[in-house]
């Protein structure tokens, strides 16, 4: 059973220039979110997705990040006009959201560098 | 806000001494307390959930338990391969399905 799965694991992007980052969650899990560990810093959410909806995004800084989960195919995290303070380890999680068995589990991540 | 505090920051052990971590939490309402273990340069590992105070879970070397205020994971004779940063996040009743970490404690267990 194949876990979180995200790509790509590094990704390097001058200042202006747009970052997408992918997450497909394990196999039978409809909930997705994504998560971001600052250098030295712990995780701190981001946004929380259903198939075709944001549930909560109230961890999304308020500009130039995006995130989607479309019907078909992975989630997806856009980050526009990237600044070197996006530079960080971004970690995709997934769960089934049944009652109490909502456990999140994680993707290896991907780390972005601005330059 | 939810809150989530882990004590100490570091610790260094010997192969075989057992030790604890904290993670002390303030929650609007617990829906449950997470541990993970995260590898350098990997993803977070799922541990344990504990739901309730009392609440006690097993694995390996490892022991998770919960009060109404704290949680403590035990460390029993531990081994180098135990050697990483542990995380304890909270999921608050009020606050969807968010979680909330605290900072890690990184552990290093020298042969």
């Amino acid at each position: 059973n194949a876990g979180v799965m995200q790509n790509p694991r590094h990704l390097v992007r001058r200042r202006g220039q747009e970052a997408r980052l992918r997450c497909s969650p394990m196999k039978g899990h409809s909930h997705v979110y994504w998560y971001r560990q600052l250098p030295e810093e712990g995780l701190k959410f981001m946004v929380y997705l259903q198939k075709e909806n944001i549930i909560d995004e109230s961890g999304m800084p308020k500009e130039r990040f995006s995130a989607e989960f479309p019907k078909e195919g992975p989630s997806i995290l856009r980050i526009q006009q990237v600044v070197r303070g996006d530079s960080a380890a971004y970690f995709c999680a997934s769960s089934q959201n049944r009652d109490l068995t909502d456990t999140q589990y994680f993707g290896p991540g991907t780390r972005l560098t601005v330059l | 806000e939810d809150q989530v505090t882990q004590s100490p920051e570091a610790l260094r052990l010997q192969e075989g001494e057992s030790s604890s971590l904290n993670c002390s939490y303030t929650v609007s309402g617990l829906r449950g307390l997470f541990w993970y273990r995260q590898d350098p340069g990997k993803g977070p590992e799922f541990l344990f959930t504990l739901y309730s105070a009392g609440e006690e879970k097993e694995k390996e070397r490892l022991k998770a338990t919960l009060t109404k205020k704290e949680s403590f994971l035990h460390i029993t004779a531990p081994k180098p391969e135990d050697s990483a940063t542990y995380l304890c996040a909270v999921q608050a009743r009020a606050a969807g399905n968010k979680l909330t970490f605290g900072g890690g404690t990184r552990v290093l267990v020298k042969p």
